[in-house]
This record gives C-alpha cells, sequence and structure tokens, in this order.
C-alpha cells in the first residue's frame, strides 16, 4: 500500500534557487497538508488543501506556494529558496471527515546553503 | 492560534510506566491526538479523544481533560522500541491539527 509518495527524499539546494517537492496520494483523500519539521518547534502547518482546487495558509505560508489540480497530488514550491527553509518537510491527508486522523508522507529533507 | 505544550525529554526504564502530560489553550477544539515518531521516520497515529476520559488500546492509554486543556498519553510496560518522540495535536474543528513541540521518551534497560 503506497499511502503518500514524497519526492525527492533529501535535496541540497543553493539559495535563490527554486524548488517544487512532489506529493502524491492514493486514498482518495479530500483535505492534504504541508508541514515543516525543526528541532525545538515540532510540525507547522505551511499550507493546505480541503479539497481539490482549493487552498489555505497555515502558520507558516511565507516563501511558500502550493497548487491542487486534482485530488491525488499536492506540489509544493519554494519561489527563490533561503537558508531558513531548511528543514524536513512532511506531506499529509485526510478523508476530511470523522476524526481527521492525518496519515503522513516518509517526508523530504531539504537543506538550503 | 494554538498553544500547545508539552515536556521536551523524559526518560524511563524498560518495563515501567510512563505519563506524558500535554496542556492546550486553543480557538477551536475537535479532538486530541497522538502521535509517535521514531528518528528519521514520519509520525504515526497513536490515539484521539474528543469526549472526556480515558481512551486504552493495549499499552497505550491516553485522556482528555476539555475543561481543563489537558491531555496525557500513558505508556505501560516500556520496552526499548517505545524510544521515540511523541507528539500532542490538537484539531482546530476545520481538520487542521497544530502540534506541540514533542516529547523525546529514551527508554533504559
Amino acid at each position: 500500500t503506497a499511502g503518500i509518495t514524497q519526492a525527492p527524499t533529501s535535496q541540497i539546494l543553493a539559495a535563490g534557487r527554486s524548488m517544487t517537492l512532489r506529493c502524491t496520494q492514493d486514498m482518495r483523500h479530500n483535505a492534504m497538508y504541508w508541514y515543516r519539521q525543526d528541532l525545538g518547534l515540532g510540525l507547522r502547518l505551511i499550507h493546505y488543501s480541503n479539497t481539490a482546487g482549493t487552498t489555505g495558509k497555515g502558520e507558516v505560508p511565507d516563501g511558500y506556494s502550493v497548487s491542487r489540480a486534482n485530488t491525488d497530488d499536492f506540489p509544493l514550491t519554494l519561489a527563490s529558496a533561503v537558508p531558513s527553509q531548511t528543514s524536513v518537510y512532511f506531506c499529509a491527508s485526510s478523508d476530511g471527515k470523522n476524526t481527521g486522523e492525518l496519515f503522513f508522507g516518509e517526508g523530504s529533507r531539504l537543506t538550503v546553503l | 492560534g494554538q498553544n500547545i505544550d508539552q515536556p521536551t525529554e523524559m526518560t524511563a526504564t524498560e518495563g515501567a510506566i510512563v505519563q506524558i502530560n500535554c496542556t492546550y489553550q486553543t480557538s477551536g477544539f475537535n479532538g486530541l491526538f497522538w502521535y509517535q515518531q521514531h528518528a528519521g521516520e514520519a509520525p504515526t497515529f497513536l490515539s484521539y479523544n474528543v469526549l472526556d476520559g480515558l481512551e486504552e488500546k493495549g499499552r497505550f492509554s491516553s485522556f482528555l481533560s476539555r475543561s481543563k486543556g489537558y491531555s496525557y498519553l500513558l505508556l505501560k510496560e516500556l520496552q526499548m522500541k517505545d524510544s521515540a518522540s511523541y507528539l500532542c495535536a490538537v484539531s482546530d474543528g476545520d481538520y487542521k491539527l497544530s502540534f506541540g513541540a514533542g516529547t523525546t521518551v529514551t527508554v533504559r534497560a
């Protein structure tokens, strides 16, 4: 069972370059999320989408953009990366009903130099 | 906004019991989650509480008091594989989860 697939697993990026982190789910979940995880700060919500065609800003959206063209895909783009965006990024999904339990991808480790 | 507090670290002996507390102040509430995260891995779901009281699931139990903004996760009969971070998270009513910084539990032989 694939669940949520993220790519790349790890990436080193020069400051000022753009980067898209890919996220695909095969559970037909309505809602998808992007979090970043930093030591001592925990998981912080960047952007979310409650359903295909809609997106919303989370706690730390600046410097990031997302799109939700269909149910399965939710890419996260860094238009011009800065060192403070060095982090581990997790994509997650939920069925948007019942408990709202999140299912996470394996994460993408991004280093911006 | 959300404010979720939990201890940074806890250490316990194999076979013992550990209780991880979580306090929260949130603008909305649609349930409280506990996740487990091993180093270098994704978080995985442990428990969900939306009503006051204790939910038991094998060696793990979770308690919620909505009036006090308080929850705890109880880990019994600790095993070495329970060494991990435990994340407390609150759902705001719009199915967005806010997370605490996590509690790292180290189990010693």
